[in-house]
């Protein structure tokens, strides 16, 4: 069964940083590219972040760029998501989530698997 | 970057009944890269379709998914009591991936 478990989340001031962590089972970790996508109380969702299987290529979004880093350990299946220069509009809960489409040397695809997600809210 | 506009906002039907959602791009969505996730409250979303048309594990087939370039459809031919939830497409032909700002299905 494939498991994706969020952890990291919580209160934070504005500028300072968190580091959000997604360990996966079930499933051939280092096989898929990974994701983050975030969703603010009661809103859509929002992409924020993706690494290819093998790290080669990493995109992220507009909002985020410079101050969010995704990463990935294969040897211990886990997805990262560090977290600097936070600001109030970060504030959302953070789902881990994997593409469908296995060893694709694209980023992108569509996400079969999502964690229960990590909340993160920016506040003084 | 795509722009994803969905309608209806909210969609009030009964069981029973047929829904029809609209996705729509503001540029082609590359090769049909579109898919249609399930929101319940509380819960992550839930891949339904994927590449416009296709339906991804263990979804009913009362799911049905259609369109390319520019215009996409979900229909659900006869809502069932659990299908009370919000709808959201999503591109991922191009970079930044996107997703519509969702359609709420809700019992009338």
């Amino acid at each position: 069964e494939v498991q994706l478990v969020e952890s990291g989340g919580g209160l934070v001031q504005p500028g300072r940083s968190l580091r959000l962590s997604c360990a996966a089972s079930g499933f051939t970790f280092d096989d898929y590219a990974m994701h983050w996508v975030r969703q603010a109380p009661g809103k859509g969702l929002e992409w924020v972040s993706g690494i290819s299987w093998n790290s080669g290529n990493i995109d992220y979004a507009d909002s985020v760029k410079g101050r969010l880093t995704i990463s990935r350990d294969n040897a211990k299946n886990s997805l990262y998501l560090q977290m600097n220069s936070l600001r109030a509009e970060d504030t959302a809960l953070y789902y881990c989530a994997k593409v469908a489409v296995p060893l694709r040397v694209a980023v992108a695809g569509d996400f079969d698997y999502w964690g229960q997600g990590t909340l993160v809210t920016v506040s003084s | 970057e795509i722009v994803l506009t969905q309608s209806p906002g909210t969609l009030s039907l009964s069981p029973g009944e047929r829904a029809t959602l609209s996705c729509r791009a503001s540029q082609s969505v590359s090769s049909s890269y579109l898919a249609w996730y399930q929101q319940k409250p509380g819960q992550a979303p839930r891949l339904l379709i994927y590449g416009a048309s296709s339906r991804a594990t263990g979804i009913p087939d009362r799911f049905t998914g259609s369109g390319s370039g520019t215009d996409f459809t979900l229909t659900i031919s006869r809502l069932e009591p659990e299908d009370f939830a919000v709808y959201f497409c999503q591109q991922y032909g191009s970079s930044p991936l996107t997703f519509g700002p969702g359609t709420k299905v809700d019992i009338k």
